[in-house]
Parts: C-alpha cells; sequence; structure tokens
C-alpha cells in the first residue's frame, strides 16, 4: 500500500497524559500537513511541512503540541498534558506540487482518533 | 475565516443532481473538493484555480466564481456511491502574492445521501 499510513488508529489516554501519533507519508511528496477533525466539521489546518522544515503552525497548535519530521520522511505530532478538549480525529495528508501550479491535492491517511477520558 | 457551505444537507433518489455551494469572505487562490464516507478519510475530488474554470470528473463537475469568491459542484445523475460529506477546501493568497501551499480552510461540510 503506497498510501499515507497514520499509528495508531485509536487512543483513548486520561487526561493530563502524553500522547504522540505517527504519519508515514507516500514518499514521494515533500509536503506534509497535519489536521484536526471534530465530529460534524470539517478539518482544521494544524501544522505543514516541506522535507523537514515545519513552514506554518496554527494559532490552534498551542504550546502542548509538537509535531517533526526528521529527514523530511514521517512525522510525529506530540500532544502533552492532554486535556479533554483535545479530543478528536488527527488527520495527516501529504501532497506534492502540481507542475506549473503553486498548488496540490491532498492524499489524507485514515487519521489518529484520540479519546482524553 | 471558514468558508460557507451550502445546503447543509441533500437526500436524492439515484439519479437525481444536486449543487453544492461554497462562498468565502476572503480572495482566494483555489478552491479544493473532497468527499468523506463515514469513517473513512477525505478523498479528493478536483482543484479549481482563479479563472473561472470548470473541471470535471465523470459526472461530477464545480466552477469557481473568482471575483464572487464562491465555488460549485455539481452532481449529475447521482449514484449510491455518491453518498458522504463533501468538503470544499479553500486556499488563499500567501504572502508575497504566492499561496499557502495546501493549507486549506475547509467548509463545515455538506452531508449527501442518495436512496435507490
Amino acid at each position: 500500500d503506497t498510501g499515507v499510513s497514520q499509528n495508531p488508529r485509536h487512543k483513548i489516554t486520561k487526561r493530563g497524559q502524553n500522547v504522540t501519533f505517527r504519519c508515514d507519508p507516500i514518499s514521494e511528496h515533500n509536503r506534509l500537513y497535519w489536521y484536526r477533525q471534530t465530529l460534524g466539521q470539517g478539518p482544521e489546518f494544524l501544522t505543514y511541512f516541506q522535507n523537514e522544515a515545519q513552514l506554518e503552525k496554527s494559532r490552534l497548535l498551542s504550546d502542548r503540541f509538537s509535531a517533526e519530521r526528521p529527514k523530511g520522511s514521517f512525522s510525529t505530532l506530540e500532544i502533552q498534558r492532554t486535556e479533554q478538549g483535545d479530543s478528536a480525529m488527527y488527520l495527516c495528508a501529504s501532497s506534492s506540487r502540481r507542475p506549473f501550479q503553486n498548488t496540490g491535492e491532498l492524499f489524507f491517511g485514515e487519521g489518529s482518533r484520540l479519546t482524553v477520558l | 475565516q471558514q468558508p460557507v457551505q451550502s445546503p447543509q444537507a441533500v437526500i436524492l433518489r439515484e439519479g437525481e443532481d444536486a449543487v453544492i455551494n461554497c462562498s468565502s469572505s476572503k480572495a482566494l487562490y483555489s478552491v479544493h473538493w473532497y468527499r468523506q464516507k463515514h469513517g473513512e478519510a477525505p478523498v479528493f475530488l478536483m482543484i479549481l484555480l482563479k479563472g473561472g474554470e470548470q473541471k470535471g470528473h465523470e459526472k461530477i463537475s464545480a466552477s469557481f466564481n473568482e471575483k464572487k469568491q464562491q465555488s460549485s459542484l455539481y452532481l449529475t445523475a447521482s449514484q449510491l456511491s455518491y453518498s458522504g460529506t463533501y468538503f470544499c477546501g479553500t486556499e488563499g493568497p500567501g504572502r508575497a502574492g504566492g499561496t499557502s501551499y495546501g493549507k486549506l480552510t475547509f467548509g463545515q461540510g455538506t452531508i449527501l445521501t442518495v436512496h435507490p
């Protein structure tokens, strides 16, 4: 399977614990995105990498959230001291720029569902 | 600011047509359309760039009115497989006239249900 893969698919944790999600993008894609989706809403942008560089972070991403993409391959999203409001589906997507265009379609993974008790 | 989609929900019989609208209050570089089935990842349908192009994908097509900052998705002769939630994602011009490089602001979604 050459799609975007995420793990774990489900994580249940207690408030205050740390959690880490991993995303393996499509290998030839240089861009990687993290989005968060809550029930009945569209995905919300969290952060974005081009290769290993984190180029933009949303104001939604508090200091408890950190993302990395070492060597421009897989990415991790860590949430420290989780709160009940962090419960959501965390979606990873990868993309590459279309020729002669400054955009590209996003290929989403299945997501990692976080439940904070 | 989040684009506004209308309607919020549509119920169709197989073979009927539907239009989903997406409206933004900000200048746009592109509009993306995705479909998400329950419990699955959003799946890309098409991108429309500023210039008013109408893109087609079998019986699904879309238009983009750059001046009005609006896009519409047209589903013709709907099939059962069209059921799902449709999201538009907008991409604005970024700093120095560039783009936000795939940073999308998604609408709240339109739930489409197609019955036999």
